[in-house]
């Protein structure tokens, strides 16, 4: 079965601060990965996804995240956030094509500006 | 906008109580999948239709119950409603075999 785990439930960083987001994930399998953004009393929308090729995927508004299969791992990175930032981080796995995507606890994210 | 069209936007209703909630997938999407979102539970998968046909189900308790319609719009029924099923649900439909999905905005219950 598919799992998602995302290391950090909270994180609170001052404008300008680099971001780093922990995802792994657990299935033996072709994944698909996505991240996705849920801003307050917003709908979850997607930030970035990879399916293949270059391990480093940009999505938009700066973020961008590394594929490291060894390490089943997802991590969400941005260089300098922003206060607009603020919002909720979920991390989430498709394994084979197949017909539900899981989705990691989420990460909240709360920037100071 | 993500083109998928989710009612009501707010509901709130007693214990013991029935509701339906209404979803509508983008345009030539045939997928509709169902979560729930609830503070303590995080973004469960709950069940996932495609072209009418039920093809996965997660952590959907019996109470509970889907369809999808020769439209393709989808309904989630939820009955005997508890104080726990107080949640957001979303319904969200799927860019093919990827597993990429398309949120609505959501149906906020609230079981008082």
């Amino acid at each position: 079965a598919q799992s998602v785990s995302q290391h950090n439930h909270h994180v609170i960083l001052s404008e300008a601060a680099s971001l780093e987001l922990g995802c792994n994930y657990s299935y033996g399998g072709t994944v698909n990965l996505f991240w996705y953004v849920q801003y307050p009393g917003q709908h979850l929308q997607l930030l970035l996804k990879y399916f293949s090729g270059d391990p480093l995927v940009k999505g938009i508004k700066g973020f961008e995240a590394e594929f490291i299969k060894s390490k089943f791992s997802f991590n969400l990175r941005k260089p300098s956030v922003q206060w607009s930032d603020t919002a909720e981080y979920f991390c989430a796995v498709n394994g084979d094509g197949g017909f539900k995507t899981i989705f990691g606890a989420g990460t909240r994210l709360f920037v100071k500006a | 906008d993500s083109g998928v069209t989710q009612t009501p936007k707010h509901l709130i209703t007693a214990t013991g109580q029935r509701v339906t909630l209404r979803c509508s997938p983008r345009s030539g999407d045939l997928s509709v999948y169902w979560y729930q979102q609830s503070l303590d539970q995080g973004l469960q998968f709950l069940i996932h239709y495609y072209n009418g046909e039920e093809r996965a189900k997660g952590n959907i308790l019996e109470r509970f119950s889907a369809q999808q319609f020769p439209d393709l719009h989808s309904e989630l029924n939820l009955s005997s409603l508890e104080l726990g099923d107080s949640a957001l649900y979303f319904c969200a439909t799927g860019e093919g075999s990827t597993g990429e999905l398309f949120f609505g905005e959501g149906s906020r219950l609230t079981v008082l």
